[in-house]
């Protein structure tokens, strides 16, 4: 069965303590995995797209990599700002364009 | 990125009325768009997709009679609620997509509250 779990469930850290948060996967034949940003009663706003293993992709404190089992959202040195809930999400394998989520993780950075 | 826009943000309504959800891509056509459903503290739940032209495609368990999806062109789609109760009260949240096989972009999601 198609999954993804994302893992922890919250994470809380201090201002400058840098961390990672991971995504599980198990989909036959990836065709690509998303990486999200929600802040409380908005819409997900897109961080990264990576398709294949070994890939990476970097946007001011967050860098998002992949392997074939697994992909890791790493924040470095993070800000009270970067405080919300991250969801990762795989394309699923039907010719559909539905995606498949995990059930997030909830950051909170205390300054 | 690419703008997708909801509208309302917000709504309330009485119980036994229906309610009109509208999602537009700003920017780009999108021959496709989906519908999803939040409840506090949970992902994304996935309603439908919709598909410019034809007729949505629902998810197991939810009732098309009630949840009335309709893509009308490239860059518009549409859930009305009907006969909505206070179960039904929720975050609603749209996206499209490019192509099948490019990032999705949501809307900013629509509170629905059923009185």
């Amino acid at each position: 069965e198609d999954q993804v779990t994302q893992s922890p469930e919250a994470l809380r850290l201090q201002e400058g303590e840098s961390s990672s948060l991971n995504c599980s996967y198990t989909v036959s034949g990836l065709r690509g995995l998303f990486w999200y940003r929600q802040d409380p009663g908005k819409g997900p706003e897109f961080l990264f797209t990576l398709y294949s293993a070994g890939e990476e992709k970097e946007k001011e404190r967050l860098k998002a990599t992949l392997t074939k089992k697994e992909s890791f959202l790493h924040i470095t040195a993070p800000k009270p700002e970067d405080s919300a809930t991250y969801l990762c999400a795989v394309q699923a394998p039907s010719n559909t364009g539905k995606l498949i989520f995990g059930q997030g993780t909830t950051l909170q950075v205390k300054p | 990125g690419a703008v997708v826009s909801q509208h309302p943000s917000w709504v309330i309504c009485k119980s036994g009325t229906s309610v009109k959800i509208e999602c537009r891509s700003l920017d780009f056509q999108a021959t496709t768009m989906f519908w999803y459903r939040q409840f506090p503290k949970q992902s994304l739940m996935l309603m439908a997709t919709s598909n410019e032209g034809s007729k949505a495609t629902y998810e197991q368990g939810v009732e098309k009679d009630k949840f009335l999806i309709n893509h009308a062109s490239l860059t518009l789609s549409t859930l009305t609620v009907t006969s909505a109760h206070p179960e039904d009260s929720s975050f609603y949240i749209c996206s499209a997509r490019k192509s099948l096989n490019t990032e999705a972009f949501f809307g900013q999601g629509t509170r629905l509250t059923v009185v």
